[in-house]
C-alpha cells in the first residue's frame, strides 16, 4: 500500500463547476496535511494546508480532513481553465523528521 | 523577491559527469529540503538540513549524492558519476520551524537534470 494515495485522473469538469480532488493516507499519526498545484514543466506551489478535522476555505479552495478515514479532499468552486494543473497531497508525520509524503498528484483538465 | 531560488534551471551532462546544484531558501527559514521528480510522480524526499545540520537521508540516495549547507543559508546538492536514471528535476525547498507554520514548505523553480 502506498502511503498517500490519490487517484491519478485526469479528472475533467465544465468550467464553473466544483472539482474534488481526494487523497488517503496510510499512516494514522499523520498530523499535517498540504495540496500544491502544479503546472506542466512547473514547480509545486502551495494552496493550502490542513491540520485539523473539519473544512478550511481560502477563496475558491476548501480542504476537508477526516482523520478516523484517512482522508483529506480539495474542493475548486467555479473551476476556471487556468485552473487545469496536477494536484499534489502531501502529509507530514511528525516521526521526528520534517519531510513531505507526496502522492503521485490527479491531473485536473478544466473544460471552457 | 524572497523566494526560494535554484541553480542552474536547466542541467544537460554527459553520463559519469559530475554535477553540482545550488539552492538558496527563503531567508529566514532555518529548514532546508531536497526533493526529486520525475515524470507523471509526486516529489520523493532526499535530504533534509535544520541550519546546518543534516538530520535526515533517505535511504533510496546512493552514495554519489551528498548535500550540504555549510553556513546554514544556502545549500548545494551534487551528484557524482551521473547515471542516466538520475535525470530528474531536481526540487529544493524551505520551511521555518516554530511560529504556527506547521512547517509549510516552499519550493524553488527546481533544476531539471538531463543526463545523455
Amino acid at each position: 500500500q502506498k502511503e498517500v494515495e490519490q487517484n491519478s485522473g485526469p479528472l475533467s469538469v465544465p468550467e464553473g463547476a466544483i472539482a474534488s480532488l481526494n487523497c488517503t493516507y496510510s499512516d494514522r499519526v499523520s498530523q499535517s496535511f498540504f495540496w500544491y498545484r502544479q503546472y506542466s514543466g512547473k514547480s509545486p506551489e502551495l494552496i493550502m494546508s490542513i491540520y485539523s478535522n473539519g473544512d478550511k476555505e481560502d477563496g475558491r479552495f476548501t480542504a476537508q480532513l477526516n482523520k478516523a478515514s484517512q482522508y483529506v479532499s480539495l474542493l475548486i468552486r467555479d473551476s476556471q481553465p487556468s485552473d487545469s494543473a496536477t494536484y499534489l497531497c502531501a502529509v507530514n508525520t511528525p516521526t521526528g523528521t520534517y519531510k513531505y509524503i507526496f502522492g503521485t498528484g490527479t491531473r485536473l483538465k478544466v473544460l471552457a | 523577491d524572497t523566494g526560494v531560488s535554484q541553480d542552474p534551471r536547466h542541467k544537460i551532462t554527459k553520463r559519469g559527469q559530475n554535477v553540482t546544484f545550488r539552492c538558496d531558501p527563503i531567508s529566514e527559514h532555518n529548514r532546508l529540503y531536497w526533493y526529486r521528480q520525475t515524470l507523471g510522480q509526486g516529489p520523493e524526499f532526499l535530504t533534509y538540513f535544520q541550519n546546518e545540520a543534516q538530520l535526515e537521508k533517505s535511504r533510496l540516495l546512493s552514495n554519489r549524492f551528498s548535500a550540504e549547507r555549510p553556513k546554514g543559508s544556502f545549500s548545494t546538492l551534487e551528484i557524482q558519476r551521473t547515471e542516466q536514471g538520475d535525470s530528474a528535476m531536481y526540487l529544493c525547498a524551505s520551511s521555518l520551524s516554530g511560529g504556527g507554520s506547521y512547517n509549510e514548505q516552499f519550493f524553488g523553480p527546481g533544476t531539471r537534470l538531463t543526463v545523455l
